[in-house]
C-alpha cells in the first residue's frame, strides 16, 4: 500500500489567500483525522470523519477552516482567508477504527 | 478531561547511552501507543500496549505499560544517531470513538 498521501507537501501564499489542502487515506480505512502541528503547540487534532462523515470538529480553530470528505479515497482541508498565525504542518492520518492511525508525510503550511 | 503528560520533554544524549521516556496520566487508558516522528515526516506508529504490565520489545526498544493503565514507559538500550526524532505517546479517548489523545512529545537527540 502507498500509505497516506497528503499534497502539496509545501505551500507557501500571502495573508488573505485561499489554502486547500489534500488527503487519500490508506483504502480501506474508514477514519480520516486532520492534525495541526507546531512547536508551541504541539500535535492538535482538527477534525475528523468516519466513513465519510464528520465526527468531531472541535478542533477546528474558527470558520475560516474547513473540511470535507467527498468520498472514501479524498479529503480537503481548506483555510479561507488564510492567516501567517496559520502557518504549521497538517498532517492526514486514518485508520480502520482500532485506534491504530497511520500518518501522511505533512504539508508544511507557510503563510506570509 | 483525558491528559497525556510526557518527561523529559527533550534529551540529548550521546550514542550508546541508556534513556528512558515516560508517558504518565491520572486517567485510565484502555491501551496506549508509541509513535516516532522523524524531522519533515510524520508520526510512524511504534507499538501498541494494550494490557496493564504489558512489556513489548522492539530490537533496542523496550515499552512498558502500567499495571494500572494509566502510564508507560519507553526505555532505549544502547542509543543510536538513528533513534533521533519526536515520540509521542498516544491514547484512544474514552468519550470519542476513533480519537486518540496524543501527549506533547520527547524530543531525543543522540550524538554520534
Amino acid at each position: 500500500d502507498a500509505g497516506v498521501i497528503q499534497s502539496p507537501r509545501h505551500e507557501v501564499t500571502e495573508m488573505g489567500q485561499e489554502v486547500t489542502l489534500r488527503c487519500k487515506p490508506i483504502s480501506g480505512h474508514d477514519y480520516l483525522f486532520w492534525y495541526r502541528q507546531t512547536m508551541m503547540r504541539g500535535l492538535e487534532l482538527l477534525i475528523y470523519f468516519n466513513n465519510n462523515v464528520p465526527i468531531d470538529d472541535s478542533g477546528m480553530p474558527e470558520d475560516r477552516f474547513s473540511a470535507k470528505m467527498p468520498n472514501a479515497s479524498f479529503s480537503t482541508l481548506k483555510i479561507q482567508p488564510s492567516e501567517p498565525r496559520d502557518s504549521a504542518v497538517y498532517f492526514c492520518a486514518s485508520s480502520s477504527g482500532l485506534f491504530e492511525q497511520y500518518f501522511g508525510p505533512g504539508t508544511r503550511l507557510t503563510v506570509t | 478531561t483525558q491528559l497525556l503528560e510526557q518527561s523529559p520533554q527533550f534529551l540529548s544524549i550521546q550514542e550508546g547511552e541508556n534513556l528512558t521516556v515516560y508517558c504518565n496520566s491520572s486517567s485510565v487508558f484502555s491501551s496506549l501507543q508509541w509513535y516516532r516522528q522523524e524531522p519533515g515526516e510524520g508520526p510512524v506508529l511504534l507499538v501498541t500496549v494494550v494490557t496493564g504490565g504489558e512489556v513489548k520489545k522492539l530490537k533496542r526498544l523496550t515499552f512498558q505499560f502500567g499495571d494500572a493503565r494509566k502510564d508507560s514507559s519507553l526505555h532505549i538500550t544502547a542509543a543510536q544517531p538513528g533513534d533521533t526524532g519526536l515520540y509521542l505517546c498516544a491514547g484512544p479517548s474514552s468519550s470519542n470513538t476513533g480519537k486518540l489523545i496524543f501527549g506533547q512529545g520527547t524530543t531525543l537527540q543522540v550524538k554520534p
